[in-house]
């Protein structure tokens, strides 16, 4: 079945530092891939999303790209804010399959010091 | 236009009891879909319903647990006799009508925050 690996948090950065959370999949078919941002006692916000291989989603000075000759969808900012701190889940959905379930990774905790 | 809505947030049920936890998707959505939420674990899918149709329950318990989304009115997740490893965070998503696929993607609520004594 689909599943999604992520880097184990927490990862601690100071303020402006540069931030990488790798997160590769394996999937059966052509999936879509997401990352989603959980700030503490909320529900999940999307943050970017890629739908076929080579597409860069970006948002709020956040990136990844959907690598499929390396199955991975690595989410980098260049600089993070400690308003960043949050955990960040990657998520793949199946294209070619009809099945909408979203698969998760397990979270990376980023926390964020002035 | 207002986002998914969960309630209640939070629910207290002593072990035994009955628990039912609501969603209400965003306007113009009809597909919904429930998610658990394990302390310190990512969200794992448990069902996906369009209204008053059961799509895919391939992430629900065997028992205690069902679901539906009547024709009007919220979706609704119940869990019977609950006990203690039941007590997690329950997340609502939803989406729009159309292509099936990754295209559209999910809009989480704010959860249910379930705990069990």
């Amino acid at each position: 079945g689909d599943s999604v690996t992520q880097m184990e948090g927490p990862v601690t950065l100071s303020e402006e530092a540069f931030l990488t959370i790798n997160c590769t999949y394996t999937a059966t078919g052509y999936p879509s891939l997401f990352w989603y941002v959980q700030y503490p006692g909320e529900g999940l916000q999307l943050l970017l999303k890629a739908t076929k291989a080579d597409d860069k989603g970006s948002n709020k000075g956040f990136e990844a790209t959907y690598r499929k000759e390396t199955t991975s969808f690595h989410l980098e900012k260049g600089s993070v804010q400690v308003s960043d701190s949050a955990v960040y889940f990657c998520a793949l959905s199946e294209q070619d399959t009809g099945r909408r379930a979203l698969t998760f990774g397990s979270g990376t905790r980023l926390q964020v010091q002035p | 236009n207002a986002g998914v809505m969960q309630n209640p947030r939070h629910l207290v049920r002593r072990r035994g009891q009955e628990a039912r936890l609501r969603c209400s998707p965003m306007k113009g959505h009809s597909h919904v879909y429930w998610y658990r939420q394990l302390p310190e674990e990512g969200l794992k899918f448990m069902v996906y319903l369009q209204k008053e149709n059961i799509i895919d329950e391939s992430g629900m318990p065997k028992e205690r647990f069902s679901a539906e989304f009547p024709k009007e009115g919220p979706s609704i997740l119940r869990i019977q006799q609950v006990v203690r490893g039941d007590s997690a965070a329950y997340f609502c998503a939803s989406s729009p009508p159309g292509l099936a696929g990754g295209q559209y993607e999910q809009y989480f609520g704010p959860g249910t925050r379930l705990t069990v004594t």
